[in-house]
């Protein structure tokens, strides 16, 4: 079966530019969650959603959003691009409704730059 | 604060060798934990799924075994080879109304040939 789709692999943008990335989950998981990392701060939670609703966001500022459609694909938008939002975005999937009891499948993740 | 921290932070080993990856979370009250592999500027690969109620689960040449009430997972790695060369990460869900997980802090594995 197919996996966690993330496109695109790579990017690269401007500061002050926005930027969106995409992640189709597995067939059939209605759960994607985001996930940022960096060098200096490992791996973080961005924000979860199920069935087009945000439960739980991580703590990081209101220009990170997302959004998820009634296919379960889900978007995540920065705006108004850092330097330091420069880092592996990476979406994982889960057949669960909660607690993840049968784990997480994640996409190869985009790497996004900021210049 | 839930918190995960995986030592040691890197290893460096010669091929052949038997070695272990710990893990260690600060809420005991875990829904479960999974071990993971990420290659260089690649996703992540999973390795191992334990639930809260089990002791150990093996795959291969892998076993990863948990102890909640002391906060703990191991990971151990037979006969290590150089493909094994990777950074391994733990990651535990607290489950709740939510999917979430909390990663360690990795633990970078080279293997020497």
């Amino acid at each position: 079966k197919a996996g966690v789709t993330q496109t695109p692999r790579y990017l690269i943008k401007t500061r002050g530019q926005q930027v969106t990335l995409s992640c189709s989950p597995i067939s059939g998981h209605r759960s994607v969650s985001w996930y940022q990392q960096t060098p200096g701060q490992g791996l973080q939670f961005l924000f979860e959603y199920f069935s087009e609703t945000q439960r739980n966001k991580g703590n990081f500022p209101g220009r990170f959003s997302g959004r998820q459609f009634s296919n379960s694909r889900s978007e995540m938008n920065v705006s108004t691009l850092e330097l330091g939002d420069s880092a592996l975005y990476l979406c994982a999937s889960t057949l669960d409704t909660t607690g993840g009891k049968s784990g997480y499948t994640f996409g190869s993740g985009t790497r996004l730059t900021v210049v | 604060k839930q918190e995960v921290t995986q030592i040691p932070a890197a290893l460096s080993v010669p091929e052949g060798e038997n070695l272990v990856l710990n893990c260690s979370f600060t809420d005991s009250a875990i829904y479960n934990l999974q071990w993971f592999r990420q290659d260089p500027g690649k996703g992540l690969t999973s390795l191992l799924l334990i639930q809260s109620s089990q002791r150990e689960q093996t795959s291969g040449r892998l076993n990863a075994s948990l102890d909640k009430s002391s906060g703990r997972s191991t990971l151990y790695i037979a006969a290590s080879q150089p493909g094994d060369s990777a950074t391994y990460l733990c990651a535990v869900s607290y489950g709740g109304a939510t999917n979430k997980l909390i990663f360690g802090t990795g633990t970078l594995l080279a293997v020497q040939p």
